[in-house]
């Protein structure tokens, strides 16, 4: 257990709507990191908050934004759902943030598949 | 653009065997790499890591991985295989320094290898 929990497990939806992915990181880890695992694009990344502020974007859609909470749990939006977006979405953190980032391992959560029909 | 390439889709190796994942890469500066495994339906746990010093890593579970920078690789290494070890392994690389725009911190994954130990 690496000790990032994802809710839920797994989401059925439907085209056009709009789902919350939630993660709560490792106890002390200040950053999450969300990846997204696609059969064609493999694992990609798409956004870093640190303690609470966004601080790097990767490919990630207009459609999806997120946010980390004061309490460090973040959550993923997705809007507007495509069939394109089903994938499994994974939430990582680490403990620091800056030039010490690098050295640190990212601990992943076992993630939440969607599926958009 | 920084990249990370891991030439094989799968791996097929006898138990008992070693084995060796492959896995190069494309970034500048000095890289940290990073080799994670995916068992089916779970989330991505860390094996080992590189950052500085001896080429050769050890990690969990028995596994090694030797970093050559001239050869721009850091494959995934095993002495024997074992049943239990089959899954998915990626090897990621993580920027270094300042001038990546704020991205120092997210890894970049190579496509991954499935690797396959029989009995």
């Amino acid at each position: 257990d690496s000790g990032v929990t994802q809710t839920p497990k797994h989401l059925i939806t439907a085209t056009g709507q709009r789902v919350t992915l939630r993660c709560s990181p490792r106890s002390g880890d200040l950053s999450v990191y969300w990846y997204q695992q696609s059969l064609d694009q493999g694992l990609q990344f798409l956004i870093q908050y640190y303690n609470g502020e966004e601080r790097a974007k990767g490919n990630i859609l207009e459609r999806f934004s997120a946010q980390q909470f004061p309490d460090l749990h973040s959550e993923l939006n997705l809007s507007s759902l495509e069939l394109g977006d089903s994938a499994l979405y994974f939430c990582a953190s680490s403990t620091t943030s800056g030039q010490h980032t690098a050295k640190n391992i990212q601990y992943f959560g076992a993630g939440t598949r969607l599926s958009v029909l | 653009a920084q990249s990370v390439a891991q030439p094989e889709d799968q791996v097929n190796v006898a138990e008992g065997n070693p084995l060796t994942v492959k896995c190069t890469y494309s970034v500048s500066g000095n890289p940290y790499l990073f080799w994670y495994v995916q068992y089916p339906n779970r989330g991505l746990q860390f094996l080992l890591k590189y950052i500085t010093g001896d080429n050769l890593v050890k990690g969990s579970y028995g596994f090694e991985a030797e970093f050559n920078k001239s050869q721009t690789s850091f494959h995934l290494k095993k002495p024997s295989a074992l049943v239990s070890d089959s899954a998915l392994y990626f090897c990621a690389v993580r920027l270094t320094g300042m001038n990546y725009g704020g991205s120092q911190g997210n890894l970049i994954f190579g496509k991954g290898t499935k690797l396959s130990v029989k009995p």
